[in-house]
């Protein structure tokens, strides 16, 4: 078992360029959930995926931000367009009922 | 909606000292309760989690939790902490059986010196 597998690792980008963010949860899991950790609101929820749908997207702080979640192996989170407040780093997380969540090695976004 | 509350922002102890780390948790039925750690520059790792049972949870490393129901709590202990227990410690809740996301305190800082 890979685990959860998210890429890329590190992300600099410049304000206002598109920025994609992947995510392959673990094989059999059937909920996903994009978080976002910076210092000064620690974790945050964006967005979960229940068997590929989207359930709440509240946490999504703009339309900027867009989530996908094509088939049960793949998501992604898209900023368009990008800004210096964006940067924190991004952890996708799957989880398959109570037997535990398990969460990726996160992207590093840093917006100059 | 559920929240957690980690009211230690902070603790630096020296090594062999004994750690206790409060969470309390606001909802007012069943829920699951998680306490993950992450070391520097990593993703966050379970520690322990309580579903049912024995309110007297233990994890990895050493680790063990207290499921307190009367006092919405669920404080992590480990008797004697090593330098290498230098992480950040976030307590987490969700509520159902199902896949609902996990809400997470701000977390606790634990500087562990020799």
């Amino acid at each position: 078992d890979a685990g959860v597998i998210q890429s890329p690792r590190h992300e600099v980008t410049e304000m206002g360029q598109e920025v994609t963010l992947r995510c392959k949860p673990i094989s059999g899991h059937n909920s996903l959930f994009w978080y976002r950790q910076t210092m000064m609101r620690g974790l945050e929820l964006l967005i979960y995926f229940n068997n590929n749908v989207p359930i709440d997207d509240s946490g999504m702080p703009e339309d900027r931000f867009s989530a996908k979640m094509p088939n049960a192996s793949f998501s992604t989170l898209k900023i368009q367009p990008s800004e210096p407040r964006d940067s924190a780093v991004y952890f996708c997380a799957s989880s398959s009922g109570i037997r535990g969540y398990t969460f990726g090695s996160g992207t590093r976004l840093t917006v100059v | 909606a559920q929240s957690v509350s980690q009211h230690n922002h902070h603790v630096i102890l020296s090594e062999a000292a004994s750690l206790e780390l409060g969470c309390n948790y606001s909802y007012g039925g069943t829920v699951n309760l998680f306490w993950y750690v992450q070391y520097p520059g990593q993703h966050l790792q379970l520690l322990l989690k309580y579903f049912s049972g024995d309110p007297l949870v233990k994890g990895i490393k050493g680790f063990e939790a207290e499921f307190i129901k009367s006092k919405f709590s669920f404080n992590l202990r480990k008797p004697s902490v090593q330098w290498s227990d230098t992480a950040e410690y976030f307590c987490a809740v969700n509520v159902d059986s199902g896949n609902t996301p996990l809400v997470f305190g701000k977390g606790t800082r634990l500087s562990v010196i020799a």
